[in-house]
């Protein structure tokens, strides 16, 4: 109940392209979901989050589609640049706890 | 803003010996900082959750006595990984928040790579 599955495990895309990386919770209890960028040797950074009243949200090249009922959510990076290239990283969150995914390296090619 | 460092970034120690990694915030009061752990290629790992002025709460499995946490300030919390052993070689990533135990805004330090001989 604790987990949270994220696929692909690693993705990679043509400059220009839409990645899409997923992921599915079981607890109902998590009522924030945000998404995590990480550069090799650095720390995470937010990158955009969701709460479960909302099916979608977009800021910029960035969109989280949300679906309530069957656990889901997931990242598009629209017009992929190579300056995306990261590990990219869910989680959900609730009160006291906080469940990672884990990661999708991304690639973009130039 | 909302900038959190970490020092040392890199620390090569000695199997045995002792370790200390510091996460400051330098615009913002942190109630609450958090310390995880990563692995190469892997998630991360919520280690402890630190209130200033209180004790640490570890997350299960985490050994308290090996893993000394202390936030004495609201600015500063420390991470001292005692008679350290190479199967203690990891990512070692703070973050802060200026809300209790609030993991929606909480913002992340750069990450200390300690490697055990």
């Amino acid at each position: 109940q604790q987990q949270v599955k994220q696929s692909p495990q690693s993705l990679i895309v043509q400059k220009g392209g839409i990645s899409i990386i997923n992921c599915a919770y079981e607890n109902t209890a998590f009522d924030y979901f945000p998404w995590y960028q990480q550069f090799p040797g650095k720390g995470p950074a937010l990158l955009i989050a969701i709460r479960p009243d909302v099916s979608e949200k977009k800021e910029g090249r960035f969109t989280i589609s949300f679906n309530k009922s069957a656990k889901q959510f997931s990242l598009h990076i629209m017009d992929s640049q190579p300056g995306d290239s990261a590990t990219y990283f869910c989680a959900a969150v609730r009160d006291d706890k906080i469940i990672f995914g884990k990661g999708t390296r991304l690639h973009i090619l130039p | 803003g909302a900038v959190v460092s970490q020092h040392p970034s890199r620390v090569i120690c000695k199997s045995g010996t002792s370790v200390k990694i510091e996460c400051r915030s330098l615009d913002f009061q942190a109630t609450t900082m958090f310390w995880y752990r990563q692995f190469p290629k892997q998630s991360l790992m919520l280690m402890a959750t630190s209130n200033e002025g209180s004790k640490a709460t570890y997350e299960q499995g985490v050994e308290k006595d090996k893993f000394l946490i202390n936030h004495a300030s609201l600015t500063l919390s420390t991470l001292t990984v005692t008679s350290a052993h190479p199967e203690d070689s990891s990512f070692y990533i703070c973050s802060a928040s200026p809300g209790r135990v609030s993991y929606n805004e909480q913002f992340f330090g750069p990450g200390t790579r300690l490697t055990v001989l």
